[in-house]
């Protein structure tokens, strides 16, 4: 199975930087994605990373480490429509290439 | 873009009663749909994987007999709660995968609330 963490909730100020972190363990990793979900809303898809490094795509950038099974991201230039839930997601070959999500961290964006 | 529908987005129903939930894939041909549940302040946790064309596949602890899963068509998928439970109230989400792709497209979601 696969076991991924990230903190719970996290908390900043408009235009400050956030970063999240996400562990996993897995036996087959095949992919992290890290989506966005505002309240009573479905998850969108923010970034995906299958080799080690750095994904920019604007405001946002995921990093990845299989070595250390571990992945951030990273929201700059926070805006108040920022404020959601991030969950990390892991995709498993072993596990028919399904994903795994995390528990999600509610980023709170303060004025 | 790849859209992903879900029809209805809320319901309510009494216990006892069964509820269809529709999952369409508007804009392509969605070999795979998969089907989540998430409870207040939790994550998705997938109940089912449904492939056109063939039986569903469900994870453990999940109620086929329960959770009816067609996939009728390529674009459309369908999930029935079967004789519905207050504890059934829950957002139910679909998501669609192109075959071949990685990425998952996920419909809005459908809140059931069971009274």
């Amino acid at each position: 199975g696969q076991n991924i963490d990230q903190p719970t909730e996290m908390t900043a100020t408009e235009g400050a930087i956030v970063q999240i972190n996400c562990t996993y363990q897995t036996s087959g990793f095949n992919g992290l994605f890290w989506y966005q979900q505002h309240a009573g809303e479905a998850p969108t898809f923010l970034s995906y990373n299958v080799l080690d490094g750095l994904e920019e795509k604007g405001r946002f950038s995921s990093f990845l480490s299989r070595s250390k099974g571990y992945s951030y991201l990273l929201l700059k230039e926070l805006q108040m429509k920022d404020s959601a839930s991030y969950l990390c997601a892991v995709r498993d070959w072993s596990n028919d290439y399904k994903l795994s999500f995390g528990a999600g961290t509610t980023v709170t964006v303060r004025a | 873009g790849a859209v992903v529908s879900q029809h209805p987005s809320r319901v309510i129903c009494k216990s006892g009663t069964s509820v269809k939930i529709e999952c369409r894939s508007l804009d392509f041909q969605a070999t795979t749909m998969f089907w989540y549940r998430q409870f207040p302040k939790q994550s998705l946790m997938l109940m089912a994987t449904s492939n056109e064309g063939s039986k569903a596949t469900y994870e453990q602890g999940v109620e086929k007999d329960k959770f009816l899963i067609n996939h009728a068509s390529l674009t459309l998928s369908t999930l029935t709660v079967t004789s519905a439970h207050p504890e059934d109230s829950s957002f139910y989400i679909c998501s669609a995968r192109r075959d071949g792709a990685y990425e998952q497209y996920f419909g809005p979601g459908t809140r059931l609330t069971v009274t």
